[in-house]
Formats: structure tokens, C-alpha cells, sequence
């Protein structure tokens, strides 16, 4: 089946910094991906959904100056926490569409800890 | 209320129980629905669809009302390997947007 790769799995850092997590769709071109959000013992909360060379649409809530995201080709997208802080820390998954009615494919995730 | 509901659980169910989850749904208008399995702090992954006609798929079942907006699970003969967090998933119309619920919490034990 295809396969959606997402690096870093794990990041630890210092409040203030910036991290970069990517998503890539490894063996198909992905038109749409999605990035989520996951606080322990909640469900997946959709953060934006980013389509290949537009800007990401964001959810309600969601701040779109600090979770930037770049979708500039059809096989990665990013997200970048911009100055983390302690409440970013968080699981966060991607996911990867092919077309509208496409199977979803989702990354591994990267745990997010900010000290 | 939320989009999507889940009974969180967590069922704790003996090897060979057979165990059922409910989640109901909010939008009318939702079209797909779906359950994944979430093991701990890792990707979601699809179990299966869920069509109003009802689908099985070896010891899992799926149900789908719509009238009542609630969608089933039922595993029969519980294994250890069973457990998991189950995740009730409903795409809105005409859309791919996927909404998950909270997920319940399913621990079968020896």
C-alpha cells in the first residue's frame, strides 16, 4: 500500500524554538494532506488542510502565523511550530490524499515536547 | 455537541468476548463513515468501512443507521491483540474532511 513518511517521530525542545516536522508521500502524488493534532486521551483534531501550491486552509482556532505550513510540491508537505511553547507539546500526524475520494494515508506522527 | 461521539470507555473484556461500540454523529450530511484502530501514540489505521447495508470482515462487523446517526462496532472472539483505541470516523458531504471521534478504549485480557 502506499506510504506516507513523517520525520522527526520524536522532537524535545527549548520554548521559544522553531521546529519543522515533513510529511511525505512516498510512492504517489499527493493533491491534498492534512496535519492533526492529538492532546493525550483526545481524539485527532484537524488542524489545516494544504493543497499542492495553494495556502492552507486552517480550522477554527488554529493559528495560522504560528503553524505555518508549505505544500510546494505534490509529494511534501511541512508544518512549523514557530516559537514552541510548553502547550504545543503535542502528537502530531499528517495525512495524504491522492484525489477527492482517495484512501487517506497517515504518516507515523511526531511527538512534540517543549520544555 | 461534538461532531462526532464515542463512549470513551475503556471495556475490559476477557479472550473470546465478543464487545460492541456506538458512536453517533451529528451532520445529516455526513457521507463516509469509517473506524480506524489507534494504537498507542502511533497513526491511526483504517479497519474498515462502514456502508448502511452493514459489512463484516472476518470477526468484525459494521453498522450504519442513518435515521439515528449512529454507527456500530461489534468484534466477536476478543484476541489480546485486539486491543486498542477504536476511532469512529465520519466524512461531511461532499467533502474529504475526516472528523474523528474521542475513541474507546478496548482492553482484552487473558
Amino acid at each position: 500500500g502506499a506510504v506516507v513518511s513523517q520525520h522527526p517521530s520524536r522532537v524535545i525542545c527549548k520554548s521559544g524554538t522553531s521546529v519543522k516536522i515533513e510529511c511525505r508521500s512516498l510512492d504517489f502524488q499527493a493533491t491534498t494532506m492534512f496535519w492533526y493534532r492529538q492532546f493525550p486521551k483526545q481524539s485527532l483534531m484537524l488542524m489545516a488542510t494544504s493543497n499542492e501550491g495553494s495556502k492552507a486552509t486552517y480550522e477554527q482556532g488554529v493559528e495560522k502565523d504560528k503553524f505555518l505550513i508549505n505544500h510546494a510540491s505534490l509529494t511534501l508537505s511541512t508544518l512549523t511550530v514557530t516559537s514552541a511553547h510548553p502547550e504545543d507539546s503535542s502528537f502530531y500526524i499528517c495525512s495524504a490524499q491522492g484525489g477527492t475520494n482517495e484512501k487517506l494515508f497517515f504518516g507515523s506522527g511526531t511527538q512534540l515536547s517543549v520544555l | 455537541r461534538k461532531e462526532v461521539e464515542q463512549d470513551p470507555g475503556p471495556f475490559n473484556v476477557p479472550e473470546g468476548a465478543t464487545v460492541a461500540f456506538n458512536c453517533t454523529y451529528s451532520n445529516s450530511a455526513s457521507q463516509s463513515f469509517f473506524w480506524y484502530r489507534q494504537d498507542c501514540r502511533k497513526e491511526p489505521k483504517l479497519l474498515m468501512s462502514v456502508y448502511s447495508s452493514g459489512n463484516e470482515d472476518g470477526r468484525f462487523t459494521a453498522q450504519l443507521n442513518r435515521a439515528s446517526q449512529y454507527i456500530s462496532l461489534l468484534i466477536r472472539d476478543s484476541k489480546l491483540s485486539d486491543s486498542a483505541t477504536y476511532l469512529c470516523v465520519v466524512v461531511a458531504g461532499g467533502g474529504n474532511k475526516l472528523v474523528f471521534g474521542a475513541g474507546t478504549i478496548l482492553r482484552v485480557k487473558s
